[in-house]
């Protein structure tokens, strides 16, 4: 079946850091990958996408780039803050037809210190 | 465009008694979700509804949990009766197409004492 692998957390960095947020990911065909992010108390938001291999999805200065080859996704920002302390999902949409129900991985949550 | 909406945010409830949250998708969204989010672990899929009609309810407890949608709008989530291990975060989701991302509502945290 399908499945997404994300490195366990806490991760903590200091304002200004570069952050890099490791997903992998099981699937057969070509799925969409996603980043969600979740903030203290509130639901899931879409932070970016891609639905191809080699894309690459941006927002709010993240990035993820779609490697098939090593079914990857990982996320980067070049450099974080303190409002960017949140739990980060990785997710994937098979697309295989039929049916399609979105797995998500299990969070890694980020903590930005000033 | 307007957000998903839940409510309640929050609910209190002791063991055995029974408890509703409701969700109100985007406009035109077709595809609503029903997720389960225990403290520290991803959501989890409850049900999936296509307008009015179940897709996926495979991992909702039926013996105690319920949902409908009856028209293919606003929906409602009922466990009767809940257990402690029912104490999570209910999210509601919704998405316009297939392919797309989905949009949360900010979810209610629910707490069986």
């Amino acid at each position: 079946g399908n499945s997404v692998t994300q490195m366990e957390g806490p991760v903590t960095l200091s304002e200004e850091a570069f952050l890099t947020i490791n997903c992998t990911y099981t699937a057969t065909g070509y799925p969409s990958l996603f980043w969600y992010v979740q903030y203290p108390g509130e639901g899931l938001q879409l932070l970016l996408k891609a639905t191809k291999a080699d894309d690459k999805g941006s927002n709010k200065g993240f990035e993820a780039t779609y490697r098939k080859e090593t079914t990857s996704f990982h996320l980067e920002k070049g450099s974080v803050q303190v409002s960017d302390s949140a739990v980060y999902f990785c997710a994937l949409n098979p697309n295989s037809g039929g049916y399609q129900k979105v797995t998500f991985g299990t969070g890694t949550k980020l903590q930005v210190i000033p | 465009e307007a957000g998903v909406a839940q409510s309640p945010r929050y609910k209190i409830i002791e063991k055995r008694q029974s408890v509703a949250f409701w969700c109100n998708p985007i406009s035109g969204h077709a595809t609503l979700y029903w997720y389960q989010q225990i403290l520290g672990q991803g959501p989890k899929l409850l049900i999936q509804f296509q307008n009015n009609g179940v897709v996926d309810d495979s991992q909702l407890p039926k013996d105690r949990f319920s949902a409908e949608r009856l028209k293919g709008v606003d929906s409602t989530l009922k466990i009767q009766p809940a257990k402690l291990e029912d104490s999570a975060v209910y999210l509601c989701a919704s998405r316009l197409m297939t392919g797309s991302g989905y949009t949360f509502g900010s979810g209610t945290r629910l707490t069986v004492v």
